[in-house]
């Protein structure tokens, strides 16, 4: 167990629907970030949080969106889910912003139909 | 466009065998080089992070060295075993933070 903890672990959807991705991080950690693995693709980097502000963003669609709630855990909402939405996708956090490491949950494999 | 290059995309290796593979980077503006391993139905795991030109990192039989200048990075596996099996992946930290590559997909043959 990384410490990292994602929810749920297997989703599957229609199209058109949206769904929710929890993740909590680590105790002690600040920062959080959303990864995206399609498949036979790299690691996608999708937006990173920190202590509650959105601190860096990649190629996340419109459709989706994330926030960081007080006590630190993180949601990745994603809407008009199409196809192509279907990945996997990771949480990381680290201990702050900057040259850390980070600790990655075991990941949400969503599949929309 | 970022273009963290990876090389190369997937080894196959006899047990005992020694190998390497390289992470290649832009290198202007650079911080740090973080180096992952990731197994099949895991999730990444932290090797190293390093941050020095001529930084060297050792664990157990993996080893990394790190060119700041010339933007790469090595990784080495020393006497590789069936559980080194693995995809390993960089990421560098700077202007490209964030930004994994599409890393080498290893596998050990017993």
């Amino acid at each position: 167990d990384s410490g990292v903890t994602q929810t749920p672990k297997h989703l599957i959807t229609a199209t058109g629907q949206r769904v929710t991705l929890r993740c909590s991080p680590r105790s002690g950690d600040l920062s959080v970030y959303w990864y995206q693995q399609s498949l036979d693709q790299g690691l996608q980097f999708l937006i990173q949080y920190y202590n509650g502000e959105e601190r860096a963003k990649g190629n996340i669609l419109e459709r989706f969106s994330a926030q960081q709630f007080p006590d630190l855990h993180s949601e990745l909402n994603l809407s008009s889910l199409e196809l192509g939405d279907s990945a996997l996708y990771f949480c990381a956090s680290s201990v702050a912003v900057g040259d850390y490491g980070y600790t990655f949950g075991s990941g949400t494999r969503l599949t929309v139909v | 466009i970022l273009n963290v290059e990876q090389s190369p995309q997937s080894l196959h290796v006899q047990e005992g065998d020694s190998t390497n593979f390289t992470c290649s980077f832009p290198s202007s503006n650079f911080y740090a080089l973080h180096w992952y391993r990731w197994e099949t139905a895991k999730s990444p795991e932290a090797l190293f992070v390093m941050t020095l030109n001529g930084d060297e990192k050792k664990k157990g039989r993996i080893s990394a060295t790190l060119n700041t200048k010339e933007g790469y990075s090595y990784l080495y596996i020393k006497g590789s075993q069936p559980e080194d099996s693995a995809t390993y992946l960089c990421a560098p930290s700077g202007t490209y933070k964030y930004i994994f590559g599409t890393g080498t997909r290893l596998k050990v043959l017993a």
